[in-house]
């Protein structure tokens, strides 16, 4: 299908774990961005991409690894899962650059760290 | 700091009332995105702009680049439009974006 995909939609993990959050988009948008929303603090970017192998950090992009190969991929790692990473994440892309171009959002993955 | 404010953080508004929603920023912008995030957690984009005023339907965007200030307007409010609806902001130094923490608006029939 069409559009912008996120995988998995909920997960559980222990603390120290290493985890992978994928995102995937059909549209060949040359931006991706992986944000966290906390309640209290709103969305929050830990990533973005330029392009296949052109990534930068966001305001908060520590314990944290981002990765793209592909146009169409950007996974989120979190290398050694913690507590304060339980959040909900959400991947988006975009056709324009910088803040030019409406956003496009995936559903959202729910991670609760133990 | 919060470098983008919203208010108010909830709103309670009868069907048909006009309803009218906040969002000032303390950075500089290329642009100012509204998005609106539904109780199952779905976000969509529903204006990006960067001077003046946009409308789509019953929706209306403005913003006031000198006094950092945007303002999301509904008319003729239903039930249908109940969600969280967020200000997001472009700073014109960098690539990052920074974002409200939402307004939550109910509307009742």
């Amino acid at each position: 299908d069409a559009g912008i995909t996120q995988s998995p939609r909920y997960k559980i993990t222990e603390t120290g774990r290493q985890v992978t959050l994928m995102c995937h988009q059909t549209w060949s948008h040359s931006y991706m961005f992986w944000y966290r929303q906390d309640l209290g603090h709103g969305l929050r970017l830990i990533y973005y991409s330029a392009a296949a192998d052109i990534t930068d950090k966001g305001e908060v992009p520590d314990g944290y690894v981002v990765s793209r190969s592909k146009t169409e991929n950007f996974p989120l790692t979190l290398e050694s899962a913690t507590r304060s990473q339980t959040s909900v994440y959400f991947c988006a892309s975009s056709g324009l650059a910088g803040g030019s171009g409406e956003q496009y959002f995936g559903p959202g993955t729910r991670l609760t760290v133990t | 700091k919060n470098e983008v404010e919203q208010s108010p953080q909830n709103l309670t508004a009868q069907e048909g009332e006009f309803i009218t929603i906040n969002c000032s920023y303390s950075v500089g912008i290329s642009a100012l995105h509204w998005l609106q995030q539904h109780p199952g957690g779905g976000i969509v984009s529903l204006f990006m702009l960067s001077s003046g005023k946009k409308k789509h339907g019953r929706l209306i965007a403005t913003i006031n680049i000198q006094e950092k200030h945007s303002s999301l307007h509904i008319t003729a409010s239903h039930p249908r439009d109940s969600a969280v609806y967020i200000c997001a902001v472009h700073r014109n130094t960098g690539n990052q974006f920074y974002f409200g923490t939402g307004t939550s608006l109910t509307v009742i029939p």
